[in-house]
């Protein structure tokens, strides 16, 4: 199965400063086809998972473009630009490459 | 507007059989393929199931912790996919969720508690 490593684990941030998340695959998440098949998500307290990136660097409906995906065949990030109060929960990267799919860990981000 | 329900949770022994039920609405069910997440207590997600759609031959994939227990099937009359889970164990305790296109849409959830 493949592996996502997540760090860190959990940031805390200051309301309008930036916060980036590492995801790290045990396998180049490239398909055939030219898709890299990362996607973001973000849990908020209480909420089921929303989407917030998918195929590792594109913007889902409705979200704000504070948000951005980047990467390589097997290391991700999900950087966020002046943090807001309403991005407080939980992130999970995760891939569809191939069954299972997987998810990472999570990182919890916080507010100072 | 997309919508997806879980039913079907509860507090069962372990042993025991339970069936969920996703009702979805708002976007073409017959051609959608259709997932099931669980989200441990400790909050970490697992990727256990899904079924293609028709002209896929509604083929099924489970992750390897529930071959042979769980059985992941849908009614295209109904808009609704199922997850049938027998031979629980208590490391099946989760909060279940269907989910559909790469989890653009997912279910509120249902909770399901294995234990004695």
């Amino acid at each position: 199965d493949i592996v996502l490593t997540q760090a860190p684990l959990s940031v805390s941030v200051t309301p309008g400063e930036s916060a980036s998340i590492s995801c790290r695959s045990s396998k180049s998440l490239l398909s055939s086809k030219g898709i890299t098949s990362l996607y973001w998500y973000l849990q908020k307290p209480g909420k089921s998972p929303q989407l917030l990136i998918y195929r590792m660097s594109n913007l889902a409906s409705g979200v704000p473009d504070r948000f951005s995906g980047s990467g390589s065949e097997t290391d991700f990030t999900l950087k966020i630009s002046k943090v807001e109060t309403e991005d407080v929960g939980v992130y999970y990267c995760a891939q569809f490459l191939e069954y299972p799919n997987t998810f990472g860990a999570g990182t919890k981000l916080e507010l100072k | 507007e997309v919508q997806l329900v879980e039913t079907g949770g509860g507090l069962v022994q372990p042993g025991k059989s339970l069936k969920l039920t996703c009702a979805t609405s708002g976007f073409t069910f017959s051609t959608a393929w259709m997932h099931w997440v669980r989200q441990s207590p400790e909050k970490r997600l697992e990727w256990i199931a899904r079924i293609k759609d028709k002209s896929n031959n509604y083929a099924t994939d489970y992750v390897e912790s529930v071959k042979g227990r769980f059985t992941i099937s849908r009614d295209d009359s109904k808009s609704s996919v199922y997850l049938q889970m027998n031979s629980l164990k208590e490391e099946d305790t989760a909060t279940y969720y269907c989910s559909v296109y790469y989890g653009s849409y997912w279910g509120q959830g249902v909770m399901v508690t294995v234990s004695s």
